[in-house]
């Protein structure tokens, strides 16, 4: 079975600060490895995805992961931080077969301050 | 543009009554799914479909029903509401795990 650890419920930073965002997931096959962002009262926006080729996946507003299979992580980063990331950042973990459903990590809250 | 479209976006309900939760894709995806989002939990599967007339259980499917009377429709079904079952609802479909498009959620209320 598929799980998702994001061990950091609440990250705080400053504005223009780097970011690094952790998700531990726990998969027997290969994971196909998403995270998403939720603004207040918002739905959810795929930030980036990997399945395979470079373990460095570059995503959306500067947004970068990396896979890194003998530790089953994929850390989300950022180089530099803006007050409108401020938001809910999910990871999830899902299988390219069978039903594809997604199981999610808890979600790490992101506050950006001046 | 392929989209998913839930409605309502707010419903407060009363205990004991019945909720119906309502979702449609133009993404024409084979599969279909339900989440409920709660804080401290993330998102978790409560039921899905491969396609019309089909509905599986997902993760925690107690207390719900699903229906899928077509390629394009998936409602959630809460025969008898309670609060606990409070939370954000979002829909989904996709052909394959790299696809899925998610609804913009609903917010339901059980007093």
């Amino acid at each position: 079975a598929q799980s998702v650890t994001q061990p950091d419920a609440r990250v705080t930073v400053s504005e223009g600060a780097s970011l690094q965002l952790r998700c531990k997931y726990s998969y027997s096959g290969t994971p196909y490895l998403f995270w998403y962002v939720q603004y207040p009262r918002q739905g959810l926006q795929l930030l980036l995805k990997y399945y395979s080729g470079d373990p460095v996946v570059q995503g959306v507003n500067g947004f970068e992961a990396e896979f890194i299979k003998s530790n089953s992580s994929f850390h989300l980063r950022k180089a530099s931080v803006h007050w409108s990331d401020s938001a809910v950042y999910f990871c999830a973990v899902s299988a390219d077969t069978g039903n594809y459903k997604y199981v999610f990590g808890a979600g790490t809250r992101l506050k950006v301050i001046a | 543009e392929a989209a998913v479209t839930q409605s309502p976006r707010n419903k407060v309900a009363v205990t004991g009554g019945k909720v119906t939760l309502s979702c449609n894709q133009t993404n024409n995806h084979n599969n279909m799914y339900w989440y409920r989002q709660d804080t401290g939990h993330g998102l978790r599967l409560i039921h899905y479909s491969y396609g019309a007339g089909s509905t599986e259980k997902g993760d925690i499917p107690d207390g719900y029903k699903a229906s899928r009377p077509s390629q394009e429709n998936f409602s959630l079904i809460l025969e008898l509401a309670t609060p606990s079952q409070t939370s954000v609802y979002f829909c989904a479909s996709g052909r394959r795990a790299s696809d899925y498009t998610f609804g913009s959620g609903t917010r339901l209320l059980v007093i």
